[in-house]
């Protein structure tokens, strides 16, 4: 019920290129889903997040689409860069307790070439 | 400003030996959390903070794990006896929890060895 599952493991896309990680989730507790990045020998940074009530967020080259009846939301990066290369994480928040938990999926190694 | 700051960044040690890993949150957050991060678990949540006072600690593998928060400013996460299955990158990230969307704030981690 608290797991978040995403996939695919891995994507190689060329530059200028839409990939797109997709998230699926089983709690309907979940309030809130952020996106992470994450460099190596770096902690993941949130990137874009989304409420259940939207339907879809964009910011700057960054969209989430959310799917609530489908309890799935998705990640698309459009005109992709190089230095986009790095691992994604999808996440949800169940608030428990008074605190601001989050079940992270299994992460997405992109890579972006030239 | 000062982003979440953890020390040390690396620590190689032998088996058995006790590790302690440090945090200090972003002044002014009032959640703190601990995650391992492996290649065949992902990231993980071990324990989580709220003003000083543990919520969850569900996450925390074994006996040999523990976690103190005495003050707002530092967090220690201690492992002892260590084992190499420990080894991992252990990261802490802080958060203001008013209820509403704040991010979680990751610092750059502690990897970890057990040799």
């Amino acid at each position: 019920q608290q797991q978040v599952k995403q996939s695919p493991q891995s994507l190689i896309v060329q530059k200028g290129g839409i990939p797109i990680i997709n998230c699926a989730y089983e709690n309907t507790a979940f309030d809130y889903f952020p996106w992470y990045q994450q460099f190596p020998g770096k902690g993941p940074a949130l990137l874009i997040a989304i409420r259940p009530d939207v339907s879809e967020k964009k910011e700057g080259r960054f969209t989430i689409s959310f799917n609530k009846s489908a309890k799935q939301f998705s990640l698309h990066i459009m005109d992709s860069q190089p230095g986009d290369s790095a691992t994604y994480f999808c996440a949800a928040r169940g608030l428990t307790g008074g605190g601001n938990k989050l079940t992270f999926g299994t992460g997405t190694q992109l890579k972006v070439e030239l | 400003d000062a982003g979440v700051i953890q020390s040390p960044r690396h620590e190689v040690t032998e088996m058995g030996q006790e590790v302690t890993l440090r945090c200090k949150p972003i002044s002014g957050h009032n959640s703190l959390f601990w995650y391992r991060q492996t290649m065949m678990r992902g990231l993980e949540l071990l324990i989580y903070f709220n003003n000083n006072v543990p919520i969850d600690d569900s996450g925390m593998p074994e006996d040999r794990f523990s976690a103190k928060m005495p003050n707002a400013s530092f967090s220690t996460l201690k492992i002892q006896p260590s084992e190499p299955r420990d080894s991992a990158v252990y990261f802490c990230a802080s958060s203001l929890f008013t209820g509403g969307n704040q991010p979680q704030h990751f610092g750059d981690g502690t990897r970890l060895s057990i040799l």
